[in-house]
């Protein structure tokens, strides 16, 4: 089982739909929680952060469940400039800490 | 605005070459990282570096050494380049400390042929 799994999609859909991604993740002992974007051949970018209390920025908002160990991430009112691939991101404490990337979810948006 | 710099963003090089990729930030961060990244495998830490003239082995080092002779620049050798490492090569920094948010420099695609 991989540490970070995330739905691989694509997700297709029309501009202004909400869609949900969510992340699943193994070690209960994850401390810290990230969500971010990456472009076709560009780098990964930082979105937002997943605080336990939730968090959202304009149009997108994430949360933390820890019984259940997922993170989801709410993209409202999506726009074609939306379209990238999200990255789930985790970091667990296994002997030390490490960050762990899920290998995304490509999101295609539709005019 | 953070900034990370990588000394190529596109690289062709032969097998068996020597392949040198260089990351510079001007964030003072003390954390470095290199990854690799291929389609359906994700980002996979190569080596990661806490410090000046320190590094640490990440998931997969084999065939790859790093160097960091100044907390600005963190270097990524491939000492004898193989067509397997041809892929997307990211450098990322973070502040010290193990909770804290990486950020990525545009990354070099590398092609061995």
């Amino acid at each position: 089982r991989k540490e970070v799994e995330q739905d691989p999609g694509p997700f297709n859909v029309p501009e202004g739909a909400t869609v949900a991604f969510n992340c699943t993740y193994s070690n209960s002992a994850s401390q810290s929680f990230f969500w971010y974007r990456q472009d076709c051949r560009k780098e990964p970018k930082l979105l937002m952060s997943v605080y336990s209390s939730g968090n959202e920025d304009g149009r997108f908002t994430a949360q933390l469940n820890r019984a259940s160990q997922y993170i989801s991430l709410l993209i409202r009112d999506s726009k074609l400039s939306d379209s990238a691939t999200y990255l789930c991101v985790v970091i667990a404490k296994t002997g030390g800490f490490k960050t762990i990337f899920g290998a995304g979810t490509r999101l295609f948006v539709k005019a | 605005d953070v900034k990370v710099t990588q000394s190529s963003r596109y690289l062709v090089k032969r097998t068996g070459e020597k392949v040198f990729l260089e990351c510079v930030q001007d964030m003072d961060h003390e954390n470095m990282f290199w990854y690799r990244q291929d389609p359906g495998l994700g980002l996979r830490l190569i080596y990661f570096s806490y410090d000046v003239k320190m590094k640490e082995k990440g998931d997969i080092p084999e065939g790859y050494s790093v160097s960091r002779e100044k907390k600005e620049r963190f270097s990524l050798i491939l000492e004898s380049a193989s067509t397997n490492q041809t892929s997307m090569y990211l450098c990322a920094i973070s502040r010290r400390g193990d909770n804290y948010e990486q950020y990525f420099g545009p990354g070099t695609r590398l092609t061995v042929t």
